[in-house]
């Protein structure tokens, strides 16, 4: 069974800074990936997702996400973050052609200081 | 357009009891999964319905059952709660059966279960 790890449970920014989270999978076949955002007192909702092609995904808000295979990672990047930008951050992997059981990692906080 | 609502928003119940939690998915859609989410955690997948049948399942008892309605609402049963079955129970609406992995899973806000 795959399973998600975001090494990052906390992180503090102040506005303008750049932000990297950090997101590994473990599960050696082909994966879709994804990045969901909870921003506080709304739903969760998709940032990004990977299927196949291009390894940089951009996603909604400035965000983008990269996918290494070799390193099976997909670590979430925005060059300059912005107040708006606090919410709890969710890494999700399904394992491609087989059951659907997307896992999701334990989230990590950001706040942006303005 | 409406999206993904649940009900109730939040919940009490007491160990032992049964809970019955209800989800309308996002109007278009006929998928539903559904997800707990313990305090601080991620969401854990539970099951997934598509025409009106359990798809798939994730690593949760017999004690968590569900149902899809001919409207494709959905609801999740639990029974003989646990202090544990304290949670954020998620519902998430999608387009297509199981294997449409690439169809976006649009979220509610969630149903806040505590056990006493």
């Amino acid at each position: 069974a795959q399973s998600v790890s975001q090494h990052n449970h906390h992180v503090i920014l102040s506005e303008a800074a750049s932000l990297e989270l950090g997101c590994n999978y473990s599960y050696g076949g082909t994966v879709n990936l994804f990045w969901y955002v909870q921003y506080p007192g709304q739903h969760l909702q998709l940032l990004l997702k990977y299927f196949s092609g291009d390894p940089l995904v951009k996603g909604i808000k400035g965000f983008e996400a990269e996918f290494i295979k070799s390193k099976f990672s997909f670590n979430l990047r925005k060059p300059s973050v912005q107040w708006s930008d606090t919410a709890e951050y969710f890494c999700a992997v399904i394992a491609s052609g087989g059951s659907y059981i997307p896992t999701f990692g334990r989230g990590t906080s950001l706040i942006v200081h303005p | 357009d409406a999206g993904v609502t649940q009900s109730p928003t939040h919940l009490i119940k007491t160990r032992g009891q049964q809970v019955t939690l209800r989800c309308s998915p996002k109007s278009g859609h006929d998928t539903v999964s559904w997800y707990q989410q313990a305090l601080g955690q991620g969401p854990q997948f539970i099951f997934q319905y598509y025409e009106e049948e359990e798809r798939q399942r994730g690593n949760f008892p017999d004690r968590f059952s569900g149902h899809q309605f001919p409207n494709y609402s959905s609801e999740l049963n639990v029974n003989a709660l646990l202090l544990g079955d304290s949670a954020l129970y998620l519902c998430a609406s999608s387009l297509g059966p199981s294997s449409g992995t690439r169809e976006t899973q649009y979220f509610g806000p969630g149903t806040r279960l505590l056990v006493l």
